[in-house]
């Protein structure tokens, strides 16, 4: 069974810093990786997809990269804001399922 | 555009009772899904449709039942509800390419099972 972990499950910065969130998966054989934020009490909003043979998606002040063979995905946020604040999910959909396998997410707070 | 909605957005049942939580998207999207989120766990898939017409069981189906109504509408049925049912509930679409492309989550429908 596919097994995601994101390290760390939280994190506090203060504005303006860059920062890494990391994502480890078991299962290498994976078809996409998503990338969410959720805020408090709130939905999920897709940040970033990456397919299987790409290496990086950006958007904006994000960057998600993907290297399927060592099982490792990283999210980088830019030059952070307060409104950045928010639990950030991993998830992979596996060759094999129809299921996205999401970590537990890390919390995010950016300070003023 | 509304994306995904879903109705109720809170619910609170007691033991045994039944409900029927709505989903619907106006994106024309072919596959949908319902997870459950719960503290410590993660979101899980209960059920999913690939297609209009089609259900199949996901990770966690078990005290649930789906109908897929129309291409719009994933209806999730709690026949008897339990406690270990309190959960917040997902639903989510996603587009042409079915069930291996991004996908689109509604708001969620906050549920407690007393």
């Amino acid at each position: 069974k596919q097994e995601v972990t994101q390290i760390p499950a939280a994190l506090s910065v203060p504005e303006g810093e860059n920062l890494v969130l990391n994502c480890s998966f078991t299962d290498s054989a994976i078809y996409n990786l998503q990338w969410f934020r959720q805020d408090p009490g709130k939905g999920l909003t897709s940040l970033l997809l990456i397919q299987s043979s790409q290496r990086e998606q950006t958007s904006g002040r994000l960057n998600a990269s993907l290297d399927k063979s060592s099982g490792r995905s990283t999210l980088y946020i830019a030059a952070s804001q307060p409104g950045d604040s928010a639990t950030y999910l991993c998830a992979v959909l596996s060759n094999s399922g129809y299921a996205l396998n999401f970590g537990k997410g890390t919390s995010l707070l950016v300070t003023p | 555009n509304a994306g995904v909605t879903q109705t109720p957005k809170f619910q609170v049942l007691k033991t045994g009772q039944s409900m029927t939580l709505q989903c619907a998207q106006d994106m024309n999207h072919n596959s949908m899904y319902w997870y459950r989120q719960d503290p410590g766990m993660g979101l899980r898939l209960i059920y999913y449709s690939a297609s209009e017409g089609t259900t199949d069981k996901g990770e966690v189906p078990n005290g649930y039942n789906v109908s897929r109504l129309n291409k719009r509408e994933f209806s999730l049925r709690l026949e008897s509800a339990a406690p270990s049912q309190t959960s917040v509930y997902f639903c989510a679409s996603s587009g042409v390419g079915g069930v291996r492309v991004e996908q689109y989550f509604g708001p969620g429908t906050r549920l407690t099972v007393t």
